[in-house]
């Protein structure tokens, strides 16, 4: 079974440019999950999808940060404009339909995000 | 306060030495509680998640879940160079699939 794939791997910008991610979950797994990971933190969940539906963006800085799946599968997370404070690796997870499914995430590498 | 607690390390052990790994949550609501192992520069990886109160054993490792103290545990036996690593503790209640996380425990074994 594959994993779950992240582009890039690395990416370096200054503030106030745009930058996306993108991520390709396994297949046939419905939930679709962002985390941001601060350098020495946890991962904190930045949105939920649930097949092309948004289940939890609570976390989300909506007035800089994007994210959208179309079609049920693959997922792009987009930041614009960038901040300091928005250096971290982001995280793309997924996990199987159902209660149960949610306490076996799947995470991808991540992208690591430096912001000069 | 955070919810999750988790003493970051980092914590060294000599090869063959049993790890011991905790947090502490402030979370009544939580039921299901994941270790997870995350080697540099990569993703973390579901070890493995218990249900409420108690113990789950599998291959080296432990995990233990006492819910009236709010504290889980993790063991790694005969702990190995390949067991450095970061943990990370994760949890999340009955309704709703967000996990909450912990800060992360870095454990290195020195041969």
């Amino acid at each position: 079974e594959a994993g779950v794939a992240q582009s890039p791997r690395y990416k370096i910008i200054e503030k106030r440019q745009s930058v996306a991610f993108w991520c390709n979950p396994i297949s046939g797994h419905a939930t679709l999950y962002w985390y941001q990971q601060i350098l020495g933190q946890g991962p904190k969940l930045l949105i939920q999808f649930q097949n092309n539906g948004v289940v939890d963006d609570s976390q989300l800085p909506k007035d800089r940060f994007s994210a959208e799946r179309l079609k049920g599968v693959d997922s792009t997370l987009k930041i614009q404009p960038a901040k300091l404070e928005d250096s971290a690796v982001y995280l793309c997870a997924s996990s199987p339909r159902g209660v149960s499914g949610a306490n076996v995430l799947t995470f991808g590498a991540g992208s690591r995000l430096t912001v000069l | 306060q955070k919810e999750v607690e988790q003493d970051p390390g980092p914590l060294s052990v000599p090869e063959g030495a049993i790890v011991s790994l905790n947090c502490t949550y402030s979370n009544s609501a939580f039921q299901y509680f994941m270790w997870y192992r995350q080697y540099s520069r990569k993703g973390p990886e579901l070890l493995m998640y218990t249900y409420s109160s108690g113990n789950k054993e599998d291959g080296r490792f432990t995990a233990q879940v006492d819910k009236s103290s709010k504290y889980i545990s993790l063991f790694i036996r005969d702990s190995q160079p390949s067991d450095s690593a970061t943990y990370l503790c994760a949890m999340r209640g009955a309704a709703g699939n967000k996990l909450t996380f912990g800060g992360g425990t870095r454990v290195l074994v020195k041969p």
